[in-house]
């Protein structure tokens, strides 16, 4: 079965930057999505098709994919950021698979 | 805007069935692409199945071929998702989640739904 690998944990300072890194087998070739998940809520659409923003999301976040991996970047991250990001991916193979989730802690 | 509601959270037995209904307001249902995804405690999300707009037919995960089923009655635009033969393992909170362009993203999550299964 297909998976995706993303770190358990990022730690970042306020005004920082954090970087999540989403690998898979030819990763790249797929349309990748991130979701921000807080406790108690439901997840959140942050990126889409690899680099697209949903409207309402603020621009500090970006994507980017080459290869077997897709990038979720938090620009200037604040406090509010600090959530479990999941990437998930889609092909006509695979459907739709979750990666393993980052908890992303701001010190 | 499109909202969706979810039924109430509810407790059932091991080898029992549950059924989850999502009423989609603000759009139509049969212009979205319904999935399910959920999150066992302590653990990440999961996708358990959803509407292909590609091929026109809904693909469930490999892990659950065979125990779940997904429909729509579009003339109450309401999405359902019914889990069979129960088991300790699936107890966790179900979610329903649309794609309103075709594009294979979740722009929009239903509340969720815990299903506590216990004996």
């Amino acid at each position: 079965s297909y998976e995706l690998t993303q770190p358990p944990s990022v730690s970042v300072s306020p005004g920082q930057t954090a970087s999540i890194t989403c690998s898979g087998d030819k990763l790249g070739d797929k349309f990748a999505s991130w979701y921000q998940h807080k406790p108690g809520q439901s997840p959140v659409l942050v990126i889409y098709q690899d680099t697209r923003r949903p409207s309402g999301i603020p621009e500090r976040f970006s994507g980017s994919a080459s290869g077997n991996a897709a990038t979720l970047t938090i620009s200037e991250t604040q406090a509010m950021d600090e959530a479990d990001y999941y990437c998930q991916a889609w092909d006509s193979n695979i459907a739709g698979v979750f990666g393993t989730g980052t908890k992303v802690t701001v010190l | 805007q499109v909202q969706l509601v979810q039924s109430g959270a509810d407790v059932k037995k091991p080898g029992a069935s549950v059924k989850v209904s999502c009423k989609v307001s603000g759009y139509t249902l049969s212009d979205l692409s319904m999935h399910w995804v959920r999150q066992a405690p302590g653990k990440g999300l999961e996708w358990m199945g959803g509407f292909d707009p590609e091929d026109g037919e809904t693909l469930y995960a490999q892990k659950f071929q065979g125990r779940v089923t997904m429909t729509e009655d579009t003339s109450t635009d309401t999405a359902y998702m019914e889990l069979s033969n129960l088991r300790s393992e699936d107890t966790a909170v179900y979610y329903c989640a649309a794609d309103d362009y075709g594009d294979y993203a979740f722009d929009h999550w239903g509340p969720g739904t815990l299903v506590t299964v216990s004996s």
